[in-house]
């Protein structure tokens, strides 16, 4: 089965440096997404892309926050300066299209530890 | 309002028999899915079962089977034949179709529900 493959799985970063989160989804996909979880929580959507842009974005996703897809295969998430409550498991997920595509394919996540 | 709702934070289930975990929704988009979703503890989260809105039957894969209640709003999910692998979080998560061309909503997840399978 075709995979979204994120690197890496751990990161550790102290407060107030920048991270980027990677992403490689599958090839034929066009819709993309990241979603965040906090230890012992629910999943949280923080934005979706499509066409080379931002479709919709939640009101975790604010100006700290920032995607692209500089080369046509990664999908990268960049928070600019990273908080204590950054600390999370960031997954990436994709769809090859709107109605085709039933299911979102997710990666193995990012565990993210902001120190 | 809570889109989704797991009201059971945790279940117990002895090996080899059934359960089902429970969710409902709330949505006014006559069309959207439901899926089910197991995140076991190493954190990857697993696609189980997928159900339309407009899908006439029950959706089943597998040991697993969601019991589709339209008019109540709820999307149980069940899993026959329980195995210790089967110890893990479930999610059950919602997209709604939205009407805007190029626009595939993204999903919207419960609480979860923590299933863990005696031997």
């Amino acid at each position: 089965e075709p995979e979204v493959t994120q690197t890496p799985s751990h990161q550790v970063t102290q407060m107030g440096q920048e991270v980027i989160l990677r992403c490689v989804p599958i090839s034929n996909h066009l819709y993309f997404y990241w979603y965040r979880q906090i230890l012992g929580q629910k999943v949280e959507f923080l934005v979706s892309f499509y066409n080379n842009e931002i479709s919709e974005k939640s009101e975790i996703f604010d100006d700290q926050f920032s995607v692209e897809r500089p080369d046509g295969s990664n999908f990268t998430l960049k928070i600019r300066s990273t908080k204590l409550e950054d600390s999370a498991m960031y997954f990436c997920a994709s769809m090859p299209n709107r109605s085709g595509g039933r299911r979102a394919f997710f990666g193995q996540g990012t565990r993210l530890t902001v120190v | 309002a809570q889109k989704i709702t797991q009201t059971q934070p945790g279940m117990f289930v002895q090996e080899k028999e059934a359960v089902t975990l429970d969710c409902t929704y709330d949505t006014s988009d006559p069309s959207y899915g439901l899926f089910w979703y197991k995140q076991p503890s190493s954190g990857e989260m697993i696609f189980l079962i997928y159900q339309g809105s407009y899908d006439q039957q029950n959706a089943t894969e597998g040991r697993y089977s969601l019991n589709f209640q339209k008019a109540r709003k709820s999307a149980n999910l069940v899993i026959s034949a329980s195995q210790l692998g089967d110890s893990a979080m479930y999610f059950c998560a919602m997209r709604e179709v939205s009407a805007l061309r190029g626009s595939a909503r993204q999903l919207t997840f419960g609480s979860g529900t923590q299933l863990t399978v005696l031997p």
